[in-house]
């Protein structure tokens, strides 16, 4: 068990919907990552915040934006939504090196 | 920059077998690169990770290979078992970054046949 929560686990709407995705890290994470994983695109990076700040931005669309609130969890919200944003998404965070990721949540757009 | 890739290849195997996963890069300033194993309806898990610096790393039952000079990774799984039926991606930090974005190779689906 990675310790991070991500809800819903399952989030099925319509197409031109916004949604939210949030993500609750362990306890001191201070980094939260976003990622995207679609069948045709794979895993993508989409935006970085640390300790409240965005720190990067990856391939994400200007429909989509991101928060990460004082009590460190963070919020993907997702607008407009098409077809092509059905995917998994998670929520990643900092080890010493390397990244570990939530469970995801699945997206389908329909 | 990395590829992300369009398809997943598959690689079957005997439960028992030694298995071959191999991953290659574009990026010769990557100086970090990690294994992560993803099971269905699940996040991507962590395996081993191999610092630009080292040819060969150890863990239990895997084995990292990192040949810089052709730009290609391997991961060598000993004695497959059914539990790691699963798709493994390499990642790398493409080392031209101020922080830590990871960059995802093709998955690799792995069957693993009893």
């Amino acid at each position: 068990d990675s310790g991070v929560t991500q809800t819903p686990k399952h989030l099925i709407t319509a197409t031109g919907q916004r949604v939210t995705l949030r993500c609750s890290p362990r306890s001191g994470d201070l980094s939260v990552y976003w990622y995207q994983q679609s069948l045709d695109q794979g895993l993508q990076f989409l935006i970085q915040y640390y300790n409240g700040e965005e720190r990067a931005k990856g391939n994400i669309l200007e429909r989509f934006s991101a928060q990460q609130f004082p009590d460190l969890h963070s919020e993907l919200n997702l607008s407009s939504l098409e077809l092509g944003d059905s995917a998994l998404y998670f929520c990643a965070w900092d080890g010493s090196y390397e990244q570990y990721f939530g469970p995801g949540t699945r997206l389908t757009v329909t | 920059g990395e590829s992300v890739g369009l398809h997943l290849p598959t690689l079957s195997v005997q439960e028992g077998d030694n298995s071959i996963i191999n991953c290659a890069y574009s990026n010769s300033a990557s100086d970090y690169f990690i294994w992560y194993k993803q099971e269905s309806g699940k996040g991507p898990q962590f395996i081993i990770d191999i610092r630009s610096n080292m040819d060969k790393r150890q863990g239990q039952r895997v084995t990292v290979l990192l040949n810089k000079t052709v730009k290609h990774l391997s991961l060598q799984i000993a004695a497959t078992q059914p539990g790691d039926s699963a798709v493994y991606f390499c990642a790398l930090n493409p080392g031209n970054t101020g922080f830590q974005k990871l960059v995802f190779g093709t998955g690799t689906r792995l069957l693993v046949s009893p």
